[in-house]
Protein backbone atom coordinates (compact mmCIF):
# COMPACT_ATOMS: atom_id res chain seq x y z
CA UNK A 1 0.00 0.00 0.00
CA UNK A 2 1.30 4.05 -1.11
CA UNK A 3 1.71 5.46 2.79
CA UNK A 4 3.33 7.89 4.33
CA UNK A 5 4.42 8.05 7.88
CA UNK A 6 5.47 11.04 10.11
CA UNK A 7 6.66 9.18 13.50
CA UNK A 8 6.24 12.26 15.43
CA UNK A 9 3.10 14.50 16.37
CA UNK A 10 5.01 17.01 18.28
CA UNK A 11 8.56 18.46 17.73
CA UNK A 12 10.07 21.13 20.05
CA UNK A 13 13.42 22.91 19.54
CA UNK A 14 15.01 25.38 20.67
CA UNK A 15 16.32 28.88 17.99
CA UNK A 16 18.92 28.29 16.51
CA UNK A 17 19.55 24.35 16.65
CA UNK A 18 19.31 22.31 14.01
CA UNK A 19 16.11 20.58 13.06
CA UNK A 20 14.50 17.27 11.71
CA UNK A 21 11.27 16.43 10.70
CA UNK A 22 11.00 12.70 9.60
CA UNK A 23 9.11 11.44 6.56
CA UNK A 24 8.86 7.82 5.84
CA UNK A 25 7.30 6.15 2.43
CA UNK A 26 6.31 3.15 0.90
CA UNK A 27 6.17 2.59 -2.19
CA UNK A 28 7.71 0.15 -5.03
CA UNK A 29 8.16 2.58 -7.95
CA UNK A 30 9.66 5.96 -7.92
CA UNK A 31 8.28 8.32 -5.71
CA UNK A 32 7.61 11.81 -5.86
CA UNK A 33 7.88 13.70 -2.43
CA UNK A 34 6.70 16.87 -0.76
CA UNK A 35 6.63 18.91 2.29
CA UNK A 36 3.60 21.30 2.99
CA UNK A 37 3.08 23.70 5.96
CA UNK A 38 1.17 25.21 7.40
CA UNK A 39 1.73 28.31 9.60
CA UNK A 40 -0.54 29.26 12.25
CA UNK A 41 -3.92 31.11 10.55
CA UNK A 42 -2.44 30.57 7.28
CA UNK A 43 -3.41 28.25 4.37
CA UNK A 44 -2.00 24.65 4.17
CA UNK A 45 0.58 25.88 1.16
CA UNK A 46 3.51 23.65 -0.34
CA UNK A 47 7.07 23.97 0.74
CA UNK A 48 9.19 22.38 -1.34
CA UNK A 49 9.39 19.17 -4.01
CA UNK A 50 12.05 16.79 -3.91
CA UNK A 51 12.21 17.27 -7.88
CA UNK A 52 13.36 20.68 -7.17
CA UNK A 53 16.16 19.96 -5.29
CA UNK A 54 15.92 23.29 -3.71
CA UNK A 55 16.30 24.81 -0.41
CA UNK A 56 13.51 26.84 0.53
CA UNK A 57 13.22 29.01 4.09
CA UNK A 58 16.37 27.68 4.75
CA UNK A 59 15.05 24.02 4.70
CA UNK A 60 16.04 20.83 2.35
CA UNK A 61 14.83 17.27 2.02
CA UNK A 62 16.76 14.51 0.19
CA UNK A 63 14.81 11.40 -0.82
CA UNK A 64 17.09 8.55 0.55
CA UNK A 65 15.75 5.58 -1.57
CA UNK A 66 17.29 2.64 0.02
CA UNK A 67 15.69 3.94 3.47
CA UNK A 68 12.71 5.38 2.10
CA UNK A 69 12.78 8.49 3.30
CA UNK A 70 12.18 12.30 2.45
CA UNK A 71 13.12 13.82 5.79
CA UNK A 72 13.30 17.36 6.18
CA UNK A 73 15.89 19.38 7.71
CA UNK A 74 16.93 22.87 8.90
CA UNK A 75 20.22 23.96 9.88
CA UNK A 76 19.16 26.51 12.62
CA UNK A 77 15.91 26.87 13.45
CA UNK A 78 13.79 29.94 13.63
CA UNK A 79 10.60 31.00 15.80
CA UNK A 80 9.10 31.64 12.23
CA UNK A 81 9.28 27.89 11.53
CA UNK A 82 6.75 26.99 14.05
CA UNK A 83 4.40 25.32 11.93
CA UNK A 84 2.43 22.21 10.87
CA UNK A 85 4.70 20.17 8.63
CA UNK A 86 2.80 17.49 6.07
CA UNK A 87 4.86 15.59 4.40
CA UNK A 88 3.04 13.80 0.88
CA UNK A 89 3.42 11.52 -1.37
CA UNK A 90 2.24 11.57 -5.27
CA UNK A 91 0.76 8.34 -6.13
CA UNK A 92 -1.42 7.37 -9.25
CA UNK A 93 -4.33 9.12 -8.66
CA UNK A 94 -3.83 11.25 -5.43
CA UNK A 95 -1.89 13.34 -3.27
CA UNK A 96 -1.25 11.07 0.11
CA UNK A 97 -0.74 13.18 3.18
CA UNK A 98 1.38 11.63 6.32
CA UNK A 99 -0.22 12.37 9.71
CA UNK A 100 1.99 15.60 10.46
CA UNK A 101 4.05 16.77 12.68
CA UNK A 102 3.71 19.94 14.90
CA UNK A 103 7.06 22.00 14.88
CA UNK A 104 7.49 24.31 17.68
CA UNK A 105 10.66 26.20 17.97
CA UNK A 106 11.57 28.18 21.28
CA UNK A 107 12.76 31.39 21.88
CA UNK B 1 -7.68 38.13 -5.24
CA UNK B 2 -7.36 34.83 -6.98
CA UNK B 3 -7.20 31.65 -4.87
CA UNK B 4 -9.33 28.84 -3.46
CA UNK B 5 -12.86 29.99 -1.57
CA UNK B 6 -14.28 28.28 1.04
CA UNK B 7 -17.82 28.88 2.87
CA UNK B 8 -18.82 29.10 5.25
CA UNK B 9 -16.07 29.27 7.71
CA UNK B 10 -17.34 27.49 10.64
CA UNK B 11 -21.11 25.84 10.62
CA UNK B 12 -22.87 24.26 13.11
CA UNK B 13 -24.95 21.31 12.30
CA UNK B 14 -28.10 19.20 14.37
CA UNK B 15 -28.00 15.89 13.91
CA UNK B 16 -30.00 14.37 11.23
CA UNK B 17 -29.37 17.06 8.92
CA UNK B 18 -27.44 17.16 5.56
CA UNK B 19 -25.16 20.39 5.02
CA UNK B 20 -23.39 21.54 2.16
CA UNK B 21 -19.75 23.35 2.49
CA UNK B 22 -18.87 25.83 -0.61
CA UNK B 23 -15.79 25.70 -2.26
CA UNK B 24 -14.96 28.08 -5.17
CA UNK B 25 -11.56 28.39 -7.38
CA UNK B 26 -10.87 31.31 -9.99
CA UNK B 27 -7.39 29.71 -10.49
CA UNK B 28 -8.83 28.49 -13.84
CA UNK B 29 -7.45 24.75 -12.57
CA UNK B 30 -8.92 21.40 -14.14
CA UNK B 31 -8.75 19.32 -10.57
CA UNK B 32 -10.30 19.69 -7.09
CA UNK B 33 -10.40 17.97 -3.96
CA UNK B 34 -11.74 17.82 -0.55
CA UNK B 35 -10.13 16.74 2.19
CA UNK B 36 -10.49 16.01 6.07
CA UNK B 37 -8.38 16.71 8.46
CA UNK B 38 -8.44 15.68 12.32
CA UNK B 39 -6.04 15.83 14.85
CA UNK B 40 -3.48 13.34 14.40
CA UNK B 41 -4.84 11.63 11.46
CA UNK B 42 -3.43 14.32 8.91
CA UNK B 43 -5.53 14.69 5.69
CA UNK B 44 -7.37 12.59 4.22
CA UNK B 45 -9.27 12.69 0.96
CA UNK B 46 -12.84 12.51 0.66
CA UNK B 47 -13.61 12.50 -3.35
CA UNK B 48 -11.69 14.62 -6.54
CA UNK B 49 -12.85 15.53 -9.84
CA UNK B 50 -10.25 15.91 -12.48
CA UNK B 51 -13.14 17.73 -14.75
CA UNK B 52 -16.30 19.22 -15.06
CA UNK B 53 -18.97 16.36 -14.57
CA UNK B 54 -16.53 14.05 -13.03
CA UNK B 55 -15.55 13.28 -9.81
CA UNK B 56 -13.95 9.94 -7.82
CA UNK B 57 -14.30 8.95 -4.61
CA UNK B 58 -11.33 9.46 -2.19
CA UNK B 59 -10.34 7.46 0.86
CA UNK B 60 -13.40 8.36 3.45
CA UNK B 61 -16.23 8.91 1.10
CA UNK B 62 -18.92 6.99 2.80
CA UNK B 63 -21.54 9.80 3.75
CA UNK B 64 -20.32 12.48 1.73
CA UNK B 65 -21.33 13.45 -1.90
CA UNK B 66 -20.05 16.09 -4.31
CA UNK B 67 -21.02 17.82 -7.77
CA UNK B 68 -18.77 19.38 -10.36
CA UNK B 69 -21.49 21.14 -12.97
CA UNK B 70 -18.85 24.01 -12.96
CA UNK B 71 -14.88 24.24 -13.21
CA UNK B 72 -14.81 26.79 -10.64
CA UNK B 73 -17.09 24.94 -7.99
CA UNK B 74 -16.69 21.93 -6.32
CA UNK B 75 -19.18 21.96 -3.29
CA UNK B 76 -19.14 19.09 -0.29
CA UNK B 77 -22.54 17.57 0.45
CA UNK B 78 -22.46 16.12 4.48
CA UNK B 79 -25.04 14.06 4.64
CA UNK B 80 -26.45 12.51 7.86
CA UNK B 81 -25.07 9.04 6.83
CA UNK B 82 -21.71 10.18 7.93
CA UNK B 83 -20.94 8.83 11.16
CA UNK B 84 -18.39 11.21 12.32
CA UNK B 85 -19.08 14.75 10.63
CA UNK B 86 -17.14 17.19 13.08
CA UNK B 87 -14.07 18.26 11.74
CA UNK B 88 -12.52 20.76 9.49
CA UNK B 89 -12.89 20.21 5.67
CA UNK B 90 -9.80 21.54 2.99
CA UNK B 91 -10.96 22.43 -0.59
CA UNK B 92 -8.18 22.04 -2.86
CA UNK B 93 -7.10 22.54 -6.57
CA UNK B 94 -4.53 22.17 -9.06
CA UNK B 95 -3.35 22.72 -12.20
CA UNK B 96 -3.65 19.49 -13.99
CA UNK B 97 -5.68 15.77 -12.97
CA UNK B 98 -3.80 14.23 -9.39
CA UNK B 99 -2.11 11.02 -11.83
CA UNK B 100 -0.58 13.85 -14.16
CA UNK B 101 0.20 16.79 -11.56
CA UNK B 102 3.31 18.69 -10.57
CA UNK B 103 1.92 17.90 -6.64
CA UNK B 104 1.13 21.56 -5.76
CA UNK B 105 -2.16 21.82 -5.11
CA UNK B 106 -3.38 24.97 -3.97
CA UNK B 107 -5.95 25.24 -0.61
CA UNK B 108 -8.57 27.47 0.98
CA UNK B 109 -8.59 28.27 4.30
CA UNK B 110 -10.95 25.94 4.95
CA UNK B 111 -14.50 25.00 6.83
CA UNK B 112 -15.04 23.87 10.48
CA UNK B 113 -18.21 21.79 11.12
CA UNK B 114 -19.53 21.30 14.51
CA UNK B 115 -22.34 18.59 14.94
CA UNK B 116 -24.18 19.34 17.82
Amino acid sequence: AQRVTQPEKLLSVFKGAPVELKCNYSYSGSPELFWYVQYSRQRLQLLLRHISRESIKGFTADLNKGETSFHLKKPFAQEEDSAMYYCAFQGAQKLVFGQGTRLTINP
Amino acid sequence: DGGITQSPKYLFRKEGQNVTLSCEQNLNHDAMYWYRQDPGQGLRLIYYSQIVNDFQKGDIAEGYSVSREKKESFPLTVTSAQKNPTAFYLCASSIDGPGANTGELFFGEGSRLTVL
